[in-house]
């Protein structure tokens, strides 16, 4: 079975980036399209963006364009979101998921970013 | 962007009563819609894709249909596990959107 292991909470200055890995275990990441989504403290879900681990290729929702990097490791079966010129407006829980067909049937435990001075 | 409006916001049912909650979309979305249940501190899960296909392992209480831009899950006899947070999320194009969640709680 498929697992997703998210690194570990992480608190951080405005103005400053932070990278935060996804760790794939029961199958090569290059099976799947990494997904990573945004959910603020109370809200919904916001989906960030997409990697193919097979070529790097991504796409990013519009708003996120400027925001995050996704990049991903092959050799450590590892995903990484980066997010740069953190403000408050950052502070969320950010998961990894992915899956068959464009459908996420495997989430990570979820990331909690507090961007705090 | 599809734009994916959920509703109702929040929801409260009975013991056994059966809840439908809706999402309508901006544009057709050729059923590539799932629904993810989530509880309070929990990840999401799946429990319907492609409209109306059952995840394995979700009770068989749980149902999806729709076609188009209108799509609807049903939970058939609520029970007190149900208690959770609902979202659609349409993944018929780039960037994929989830609607705003529908809080559905034991009355």
């Amino acid at each position: 079975e498929v697992q997703l292991q998210q690194s570990g909470a992480e608190l951080v200055r405005p103005g400053t980036s932070v990278k935060l890995s996804c760790k794939v275990s029961g199958d090569t990441i290059t099976a799947y399209y990494m997904h990573f989504v945004k959910q603020r403290p109370g809200q919904g879900l916001e989906w960030i963006g997409r990697i193919d681990p097979e070529d790097d290729s991504t796409k990013y929702a519009e708003k996120f364009k400027n925001k995050a990097t996704l990049t991903a490791d092959t050799s450590s079966n590892t995903a990484y979101l980066k997010l740069s010129s953190l403000t408050s407006e950052d502070t969320a829980t950010y998961f990894c998921t992915t899956g068959d067909n464009n459908y996420f049937d495997y989430w990570g435990q979820g990331v909690m970013v507090t961007v705090s001075s | 962007d599809i734009q994916m409006t959920q509703s109702p916001a929040s929801l409260s049912a009975s013991l056994g009563e059966t809840v439908s909650i809706e999402c309508l979309a901006s544009e057709g979305i050729s059923n590539d819609l799932a629904w993810y249940q989530q509880k309070s501190g929990k990840s999401p899960q799946l429990l319907i894709y492609a409209a109306s296909r059952l995840q394995d392992g979700v009770p068989s209480r749980f149902s999806g249909s729709g076609s188009g831009t209108r799509y609807s899950l049903k939970i058939s006899g609520m029970q007190p596990e149900d208690e959770a947070d609902y979202f659609c999320q349409q993944s018929y194009k780039y960037p994929y959107t989830f609607g705003a969640g529908t809080k559905l709680e034991l009355k």
